[in-house]
């Protein structure tokens, strides 16, 4: 299957830095990426759907100016979680799929990055 | 927009048994079903998935069925084995659209 990364596995940083997490896909072109978060024990919270040369769609109730998404390449999407706070400690998932049917709708998942803000 | 519930929210099973976790969603032109196994710490796994247009689905040990009458989707685990454990995970989304709605997931523990 198609593989996706993310960069870092895991950060801590103080409160009111900005954190930027990478999510690249290796073997395949994405024309969309989603961006997840998951609480512990919690199931998985779309936030956004960044897609290449375009603005990203948020969720709602996801703040846009907080949570900054650039798709700036089909093998690479960013997140940066800006003037990070302890409420915003969690664990970040990109996912992806290239648009080819027939693994159209199959998303593939990078390994999470482990956000701590102190 | 889309809603998925998944019940139980826990499931415990001796080795051997079977297990099964259901799901059901709102949205008529949702047309594809994915589960997914997500281990502590690691990311979210396809096991197996299953298009509105097949009843069912079986790899092995596992099987997906669906209804789209009713809008619900099953997960059946046979012979179940301790590697099993972990969370589960149905969603459902709509054909080219890609975004998917996740149910809130069936924690599985298999006793040896």
């Amino acid at each position: 299957g198609a593989v996706v990364s993310q960069h870092p596995s895991w950060v801590i940083c103080k409160s009111g830095t900005s954190v930027k997490i990478e999510c690249r896909s290796l073997d395949f072109q994405a024309t969309t990426m989603f961006w997840y978060r998951q609480f512990p024990k919690q199931s998985l919270m779309l936030m956004a759907t960044s897609n290449e040369g375009s603005k990203a769609t948020y969720e709602q109730g996801v703040e846009k100016d907080k949570f900054l998404i650039n798709h700036a390449s089909l093998t690479l999407s960013t997140l940066t979680v800006t003037s990070a706070h302890p409420e915003d400690s969690s664990f970040y998932i990109c996912s992806a799929y290239s648009g080819s049917t027939p693994q159209y709708n199959e998303q593939f998942f990078g390994p999470g990055t482990r956000l701590t803000v102190l | 927009g889309e809603n998925v519930e998944q019940h139980p929210s826990t499931l415990s099973v001796q080795e051997g048994d079977s297990a099964v976790i259901k799901c059901t969603y709102s949205d008529s032109a949702s047309n594809y079903f994915p589960w997914y196994k997500q281990e502590l710490g690691k990311r979210p796994q396809l096991i197996i998935d299953i298009r509105s247009n097949v009843g069912e689905k079986k790899d092995q040990r596992i099987a997906v069925t669906l209804n789209k009458t009713a809008k619900h989707f099953s997960l059946h685990i046979t012979e179940t084995q301790p590697e099993d454990s972990a969370v589960y995970f149905c969603a459902a989304s709509r054909t080219n659209a890609g975004k998917s709605t996740f149910g809130d997931g069936t924690t599985l523990t298999v006793k040896p």
